[in-house]
């Protein structure tokens, strides 16, 4: 059973929509990340948390907008989405940021644009 | 530049063989970590073994082991008597210093089949 929680596992959604992502981590980790993961694509980092406060956000376009409202909880907000943002997008949190520290990720949510 | 080069795409290996995942790794730092993952069809990554930049010894868990060669920036992933439920994505990721924090980087991955 993972300790990270990703909902929901599927969203099938339309360009014009507007949704967000949640996953909650239950390890009393202080760094919270969010991951898109393409077809034939590396991992692409998007952003990362650190004790509620944004460390790192990798030039992804504003129609993501994260949101970390305690270290437990982080959203990912959606709307006008285009159709290659369709992916799976994962969740992880670590300890800390340090370099001897992995992560633990969610099952990640599948997401379509129709 | 790639900072991780997984250069097996996929990879089959026959039941209870071993078999050698490659990983080469890109950095100047001398403080930086290195992890495998492992992300099965249902799409969850799961950590397997980790590697410090300072380590001596290669890191074991189980039938995982990490054969770290530092001087040819190396991290290959051995699993011992593979088992059907081996079958997977294998991921090499690495951590190094970026702006105050260790920022994780991914390989492209393997994709490992295991033959009854």
């Amino acid at each position: 059973e993972t300790g990270v929680t990703q909902t929901p596992r599927h969203l099938v959604m339309g360009m014009t929509n507007k949704k967000s992502l949640k996953c909650e981590q239950h390890l009393g980790h202080n760094a919270m990340y969010w991951y898109k993961q393409s077809a034939k694509k590396p991992l692409e980092l998007m952003f990362v948390y650190s004790l509620e406060e944004r460390v790192e956000n990798n030039s992804v376009p504003s129609r993501f907008s994260p949101e970390c409202p305690n270290s437990s909880h982080l959203f990912l907000h959606l709307h006008t989405l285009q159709p290659e943002d369709s992916a799976l997008y994962l969740c992880a949190s670590s300890e800390d940021r340090g370099p001897n520290q992995p992560q633990h990720f969610g099952d990640g949510t599948r997401l379509s644009i129709l | 530049a790639q900072k991780i080069t997984q250069t097996q795409p996929g990879m089959f290996v026959q039941e209870k063989e071993a078999v050698t995942l490659d990983c080469t790794y890109d950095t100047s730092d001398q403080s930086y970590g290195l992890f495998w993952y492992k992300q099965p069809s249902s799409g969850e990554m799961i950590f397997l073994i980790y590697q410090g930049s300072y380590d001596e010894q290669n890191a074991t868990e189980g039938r995982y082991s990490l054969n770290f060669q530092k001087a040819r920036k190396s991290a290959n992933l051995v699993i011992s008597a593979s088992q059907l439920g081996d079958s997977a994505m294998y991921f090499c990721a690495m951590r190094e210093a970026s702006g105050g924090s260790y920022i994780p980087t991914f390989g492209r991955g393997t994709s490992l089949i295991v033959h009854p």
